[in-house]
């Protein structure tokens, strides 16, 4: 049982590229989400997605795309890098009902530079 | 103004002590309030939550909330070295269109040294 797997751990892209953060569980969690942290901030939701076939923003969607490949998978792209995304992106994931939504379990997360 | 306000630290304690964390907020609406530990360059796991007003108890762990102040607390006791991590407290409102939709604080740095 692996929880929340994030991949890749390390990326450096330069301005204006793209790539694709995957992420899957294993608990048979209904809901899924995507934070980025940077220093002095917290952790900021990106996306998320209550449950298979719906995505909705978060607080800082802006840059960013998401597909639920299906009830395991949560992916989350940048069509076209910026500095300013610079930062460690986390998944986590959660039970279906709204009364566990707050528990959430996190991956071990992406350090993403843009250069 | 952020919506949860969190002193980010660096808090440096010797073992043993007692530990106050702390958070405030804006948004009478938030209903659940979290506590989540993040050691370095791992990913944050839920430590204690508490629904509405009270206290709740763990182990060496207690969690408060005051409503009326708009305040929560962690209290760690007899803190050990293992206990040094990032606690990041996080609060959500019951129902509606916020499901899943945690606000979190900035995350205090505590550090207990033997």
């Amino acid at each position: 049982n692996a929880g929340v797997t994030q991949t890749p751990k390390f990326q450096v892209l330069k301005t204006g590229q793209s790539m694709t953060l995957q992420c899957a569980q294993d608990m048979n969690h209904n809901s899924m989400y995507w934070y980025r942290q940077d220093p002095g901030m917290g952790l900021r939701l990106i996306y998320y997605s209550a449950s298979e076939g719906t995505t909705d923003k978060g607080e800082v969607p802006n840059g960013y795309n998401v597909s639920r490949l299906n009830k395991r998978e949560f992916s989350l792209r940048l069509e076209s890098a910026a500095p300013s995304q610079t930062s460690v992106y986390f998944c986590a994931s959660s039970g279906w009902d709204r009364v566990y939504s707050y528990e959430q379990y996190f991956g071990p997360g992406t350090r993403l530079t843009v250069t | 103004q952020k919506e949860v306000e969190q002193d980010p630290g660096p808090l440096s304690v010797p073992e043993g002590a007692i530990v106050s964390l702390n958070c405030t907020y804006s948004n009478s609406a938030f209903q659940y309030f979290m506590w989540y530990r993040q050691y370095s360059r791992k990913g944050p796991e839920l430590l204690m939550y508490t629904y509405s007003s009270g206290n709740k108890e763990d182990g060496r762990f207690t969690a408060q909330v005051d409503k009326s102040s708009k305040y929560i607390s962690l209290f760690i006791r007899d803190s050990q070295p293992s206990d040094s991590a990032t606690y990041l407290c996080a609060m959500i409102p019951a129902g509606g269109t916020s499901y899943g939709k945690l606000t979190f604080g900035q995350g205090t740095i505590l550090t207990v040294h033997p």
